[in-house]
């Protein structure tokens, strides 16, 4: 059974570029959330999809935006990067909207020159 | 709102000695509590978590955390690490029955054992 996987593992932009990560769930889990962690510090909440739509969001600029597809996959698109975009992604995926146990995947490591 | 605050951003240990890893959250509601490892340019992964009930709770690699209610706090222990055990641990929170259940990490606490 597969875990969370996100894609790619590592990436390299430009500032003022765009960018789409991308995550698919654990089998049987139909709840996505995305998370930011900056070097030497605590994963951030910056949203949660389920049924295909947002349903929270953490305090990220309209510039984070996402996508849950019919699979239960999901996409992050940051766009007009900032230097300080500079992070690792991860995604955790859950069944419903109860994170009685969330899996996280391995990450995306994103850095903006 | 929730917070979660892990004391000490770094602790090491000789290896074979205890450890204590501290946390306490500030909620206003009822939380369920998690311990989460990341080793070195990985993902995170579920060590233990409380959700009700018995207020000691087992996890893997030989972990144990025991949820305080009058001192919100959830410290996680180990009775002997290992060397295997250097990562980077960190104590979260969610809200049950909530809209939505985003999760709220500390910091994070690096654990560095000292063969």
């Amino acid at each position: 059974d597969a875990g969370v996987t996100q894609s790619p593992t590592h990436l390299i932009k430009t500032r003022g570029q765009q960018v789409t990560l991308r995550c698919s769930p654990k089998s049987g889990h139909d709840t996505v959330s995305w998370y930011q962690q900056a070097l030497g510090q605590g994963p951030q909440f910056i949203f949660q999809y389920y049924e295909e739509e947002e349903r929270q969001r953490g305090n990220f600029p309209d510039r984070f935006s996402g996508h849950q597809f019919p699979n239960y996959s999901s996409e992050l698109n940051v766009n007009a990067l900032l230097l300080g975009d500079s992070a690792l992604y991860l995604c955790a995926s859950s069944l419903g909207r109860q994170n009685t146990e969330a899996f996280f995947g391995q990450g995306t490591r994103l850095t903006v020159v | 709102a929730q917070s979660v605050t892990q004391l000490d951003s770094q602790v090491p240990v000789f290896e074979e000695a205890p450890v204590e890893l501290r946390c306490n959250y500030s909620s206003s509601v009822s939380v369920y509590l998690f311990w989460y490892v990341q080793y070195p340019n990985q993902g995170l992964q579920l060590l233990l978590k409380y959700l009700s009930g018995s207020t000691l709770v087992k996890g893997i690699n030989g972990f144990e955390a025991e949820f305080n209610k009058s001192q919100t706090s959830f410290h996680l222990r180990k009775p002997s690490v290992h060397i295997s055990d250097t990562a980077e641990y960190f104590c979260a929170v969610s809200v049950p029955y909530s809209s939505a259940s985003k999760i709220i990490f500390g910091s994070g606490t690096r654990l560095s054992i000292r063969p």
